[in-house]
């Protein structure tokens, strides 16, 4: 069965400084990875996606995240924080045991961007 | 283009009642799943629509839950007799059909609907 585990579910930063959110997972395939992003009294938005080609993934907003099998670890990173990035992020893995893709979410991490 | 929406944004209501959460999902989406966010959690699969058919619905919590799409387009999702602990966020999203040669494997969420039960 596949599964993630957001290792931090608080993540405080200063606006400027580098965003590290880590995340590991669990499959017994090549797993397909995404992270989400949930601003308040928003919709869920696709951050970024791997599906088994370029191990470094780059997303919208400036965010990356690098699959790392060794480690099975999927963070997400980002140079800058900006104000703006402050909510909530999953990590998500995609079980295709049933020819589908039925997400799998992380509990979550929520980010706090101070001034 | 227009994404998913979902209808009411809010609904609050007594336990034991019933009540009906709608999903538009995105024009040309034959892939339509539903997830229930609990506070402070991650979105949990509920059922997952190919189509009119529910091909997967291994997430639904029990049988007072049920959720159709007779048209292959909206789907319903209907909890009868509601309890306090079914209050969440419900959440639509659709994507193109798996394996299809518009396949992107990524799933378009709605804004949800958050259902409170008194």
């Amino acid at each position: 069965a596949q599964s993630v585990t957001q290792l931090d579910s608080h993540v405080s930063v200063s606006e400027g400084t580098p965003v590290l959110l880590r995340c590991n997972y669990s499959s017994s395939y090549s797993p397909s990875l995404f992270w989400y992003v949930q601003h308040p009294n928003k919709g869920l938005q696709l951050l970024l996606k791997y599906t088994s080609a370029a191990t470094l993934v780059k997303g919208i907003n400036g965010f990356e995240a690098e699959f790392k099998k060794s480690e099975t670890s999927f963070h997400l990173t980002k140079p800058s924080a900006h104000m703006s990035d402050a909510a909530e992020y999953f990590c998500v893995v995609s079980d295709r045991d049933g020819g589908y893709n039925k997400l799998i979410f992380g509990a979550g991490t929520r980010l706090a961007v101070h001034p | 283009g227009a994404g998913v929406s979902q209808t009411p944004s809010n609904k609050v209501t007594e336990k034991g009642k019933y009540v009906e959460l709608r999903c538009d999902p995105i024009s040309g989406h034959t892939a339509l799943y539903w997830y229930r966010q609990s506070l402070g959690q991650g979105p949990e699969f509920l059922i997952y629509f190919q189509g009119t058919g529910a091909a997967d619905d291994s997430g639904l919590p029990n049988d007072r839950f049920f959720a159709v799409r007779p048209e292959g387009s909206v789907s319903t999702l209907k909890i009868q007799r509601t309890e306090r602990g079914d209050s969440a966020v419900y959440l639509c999203a659709s994507s193109s059909p798996p394996g299809s040669r518009t396949s992107t494997d990524t799933q378009y969420f709605g804004p949800g609907t958050r259902l409170t039960v008194l």
